[in-house]
């Protein structure tokens, strides 16, 4: 079946610098992958729809120029936290659509809790 | 925003037990999927049920969707420890492929 990567799974960064986390689709071509953020007992919120040679659309009051998507092949999406502050410490998870399977093939990556202290 | 909303927001059972969660939705679906998350870990896709579907069955996984009611319920037959989990429901099929996800219900299955 589709298997997606996310790494790193956890990482620590100091306050004021950048982190970047990879979402690779390892058996698929992934035209589509989406960005999530959870906090703790709490449900998925999408940050952004990432598609693969164009921007990112972001969903409303996310903010672009913090979380800086890149999607430039059809397996890689990156999610960079610029400038990360102690509330940016969540859990991330990524997902990814292959295409020509509409609602039906989001397969998601095991996550990365990030830490800012 | 935030469409689904399950119920309970958790739940706990003893093993062997069943264990049904609910689902309520405000607009209209093409399909309503289900999905189970370990803790700490990404989600895994249980199954999906269309909208003119009304119920769907996968091993001990049984799901009902009424349209009319915008609900649906996941039932987990007899439960184990390993079912411990975080059970969410997704609503999905705007031209963006966007899925919402709802608050979850947090199961525990004691041995």
């Amino acid at each position: 079946g589709a298997v997606v990567s996310q790494h790193p799974s956890r990482v620590i960064c100091k306050s004021g610098t950048s982190v970047k986390i990879e979402c690779r689709s390892l058996d698929f071509q992934a035209t589509t992958m989406f960005w999530y953020r959870q906090f703790p007992k709490k449900s998925l919120m999408l940050m952004a729809t990432s598609n693969e040679g164009s921007k990112a659309t972001y969903e409303q009051g996310v903010e672009k120029d913090k979380f800086l998507i890149n999607h430039a092949s059809l397996t890689l999406s990156t999610l960079t936290v610029t400038s990360a502050h102690p509330e940016d410490s969540s859990f991330y998870i990524c997902s990814a659509r292959a295409p020509g399977t509409g609602n039906y093939g989001y397969t998601f990556g095991s996550g990365t809790r990030l830490t800012v202290v | 925003s935030q469409q689904g909303e399950e119920d309970p927001q958790a739940l706990s059972i003893q093993e062997g037990e069943n264990a049904t969660m609910n689902c309520s939705y405000k607009t209209s679906i093409n399909n309503l999927q289900w999905y189970r998350q370990n803790s700490g870990r990404g989600l895994v896709h249980l199954i999906l049920i269309r909208s003119n579907e009304r119920e769907k069955h996968s091993g001990r996984l049984r799901v009902t969707l009424d349209t009319s009611k915008k609900s649906s319920s996941l039932l987990i037959t007899a439960s184990r420890a390993a079912d411990t989990a975080s059970y969410f429901c997704a609503t999905g099929g705007g031209s963006n492929y966007k899925l919402t996800f709802g608050k979850g219900t947090l199961l525990t299955v004691n041995p």
